[in-house]
């Protein structure tokens, strides 16, 4: 069956310093990879979309890459802050199916 | 503007009781998907409606779980005879069209079965 995979480790960061997320899918072939954020007792909040025949999409300090042969979206936060601080969660979709991955949280130092 | 609003916002049910939780879609909106939710884990697609039509329900859990959308705008999840392993957020988002454009979500419905 289709998976998308997320690092279920919680990644720690000192404020300034790059974030870089993973997000893998096996069994399945996405026609647009999309990051959410989702802040505790909060709905996910949408961030990023990225279609299978671009290779980058930059939004501010965010940057999501999408690589259709090693099958992997990295979701890249620079000048991280703490307010950052959340869990991201990855999904995957085409036309007619959609999925999340289980998300990885991330802890932003002062 | 206003979002996604769902309520209630919390509900605990007994074992065995039947729930209804309701989701108030963005105006205009033409999709519309209810998710479920457990501690630690992404969301998962449970069904979605592209206005009154439900054109996918391959995630509801069991025939306990019926979702419907009778006007295409507000939309009602009905857990019938509730299990202890309903107890989860269920999340209700929108999008303007379809599938692959952005989901707005509500705040979720946190359900406990005891």
């Amino acid at each position: 069956s289709q998976k998308i995979e997320q690092n279920s480790e919680a990644l720690n960061i000192q404020e300034g310093k790059t974030a870089t997320l993973t997000c893998n899918y096996t069994n399945y072939s996405p026609a647009y990879l999309q990051w959410y954020r989702q802040d505790p007792g909060r709905g996910p909040v949408f961030l990023l979309l990225i279609r299978e025949n671009e290779k980058e999409k930059r939004k501010e300090r965010l940057k999501v890459t999408f690589d259709t042969t090693l099958k992997q979206s990295l979701f890249h936060i620079t000048a991280s802050q703490p307010a950052d601080s959340a869990t991201y969660l990855c999904a995957a979709g085409n036309f007619n199916k959609f999925y999340f991955g289980s998300g990885t949280k991330l802890n932003v130092k002062p | 503007g206003a979002g996604v609003s769902q309520s209630p916002r919390y509900k605990v049910a007994k074992r065995g009781q039947d729930v209804a939780l309701r989701c108030d879609p963005i105006s205009g909106h033409v999709s519309l998907f209810w998710y479920q939710q457990a501690l630690g884990q992404g969301p998962e697609f449970l069904t979605y409606f592209q206005n009154e039509a439900q054109l996918d329900k391959s995630g509801l859990p069991s025939d306990r779980f019926f979702a419907e959308r009778p006007e295409g705008s507000v939309s009602t999840l009905k857990i019938q005879r509730t299990q202890q392993e309903d107890s989860a957020v269920y999340l209700c988002a929108s999008s303007h069209k379809g599938l692959a454009e952005t989901q707005y979500f509500g705040p979720g419905t946190r359900l406990l079965v005891l």
